[in-house]
C-alpha cells in the first residue's frame, strides 16, 4: 500500500514554544489530507481536512489560530501547534488520500506531543 | 450527521479461535464505504478490510470477513483462525460517497482485542 510519512515521531517542547509537524504522501499525490488527535485509550477525533491549495476546513471546536495548518504541495501537509500548553499534549495523526486509488486513505504512523 | 458505534469495549479470544467484532452505524445516505481499521500498540493505523455499500457481496481479506446487513446497519468483522499478532485496537468506520462531502472517515469508539495463546 501507499505510504504516508510523519515527522517528527516524538516531540517534548516547553509551554508557549510553537511545533510544526510534516505529513508527507511518498508515492502518491494527494490532494487531500486529515489531521486527527487521539488521547490515550480513545479513537481518532478528526480536527481538520486540508485541500491542496485552499484553507483548511475545522471541525467545531478546533482553535484554527491554535492549530495552523497548511497543504501547500500534493505530497505535504503540515500542522504548526502554536503557543503549545501541556493542554496540547496528544497524539496526532495524518492521514492522506489517494483520489486514483479509489479515494484509499492511509496515514502516518502519528507524532507524539509533549509540552511540559 | 452519520454516527458509528462499537458497543464492544473490550474483546478476547483464544488463538486459532474465531471472534466477531460489532458496529452498527446510523445514516440517511444510499452510497457510501465501510471500514476496518486496526491500530496495535505502535499506535499505526493499518487498513484491515473495506466494504462498498453499493455492493451485496460481503468483502474477504484472508482471515478476515466481514457480515455487512445494510438495511440493519450492521458491518462486523470477522477474525478466523486468530493469531497473537492480531491483539490491537480495531476501530469501525464511515465514508460518505457524496460527492459534495469532504470525504473524511467517522470512527467508532473502538474495541480492544486480546489474543490469548
Amino acid at each position: 500500500g501507499a505510504v504516508v510519512s510523519q515527522h517528527p515521531s516524538r516531540v517534548i517542547c516547553k509551554s508557549g514554544t510553537s511545533v510544526k509537524i510534516e505529513c508527507r504522501s511518498l508515492d502518491f499525490q494527494a490532494t487531500t489530507m486529515f489531521w486527527y488527535r487521539q488521547f490515550p485509550k480513545q479513537s481518532l477525533m478528526l480536527m481538520a481536512t486540508s485541500n491542496e491549495g485552499s484553507k483548511a476546513t475545522y471541525e467545531q471546536g478546533v482553535e484554527k489560530d491554535k492549530f495552523l495548518i497548511n497543504h501547500a504541495s500534493l505530497t505535504l501537509s503540515t500542522l504548526t501547534v502554536t503557543s503549545a500548553h501541556p493542554e496540547d499534549s496528544s497524539f496526532y495523526i495524518c492521514s492522506a488520500r489517494d483520489h486514483l486509488a479509489g479515494g484509499a486513505q492511509y496515514f502516518g504512523p502519528g507524532t507524539r506531543l509533549l509540552v511540559l | 450527521a452519520q454516527t458509528v458505534t462499537q458497543s464492544q469495549p473490550e474483546m478476547s479470544v483464544q488463538e486459532a479461535e474465531t471472534v466477531t467484532l460489532s458496529c452498527t452505524y446510523d445514516t440517511s445516505e444510499s452510497d457510501y464505504y465501510l471500514f476496518w481499521y486496526k491500530q496495535p500498540p505502535s499506535r499505526q493505523m493499518i487498513l484491515v478490510i473495506r466494504q462498498e455499500a453499493y455492493k451485496q457481496q460481503n468483502a474477504t481479506e484472508n482471515r478476515f470477513s466481514v457480515n455487512f446487513q445494510k438495511a440493519a446497519k450492521s458491518f462486523s468483522l470477522k477474525i478466523s483462525d486468530s493469531q497473537l499478532g492480531d491483539a490491537a485496537m480495531y476501530f469501525c468506520a464511515y465514508r460518505s460517497a457524496y460527492r459534495g462531502s469532504q470525504g473524511n472517515l467517522i470512527f467508532g469508539k473502538g474495541t480492544k482485542l486480546s489474543v490469548k495463546p
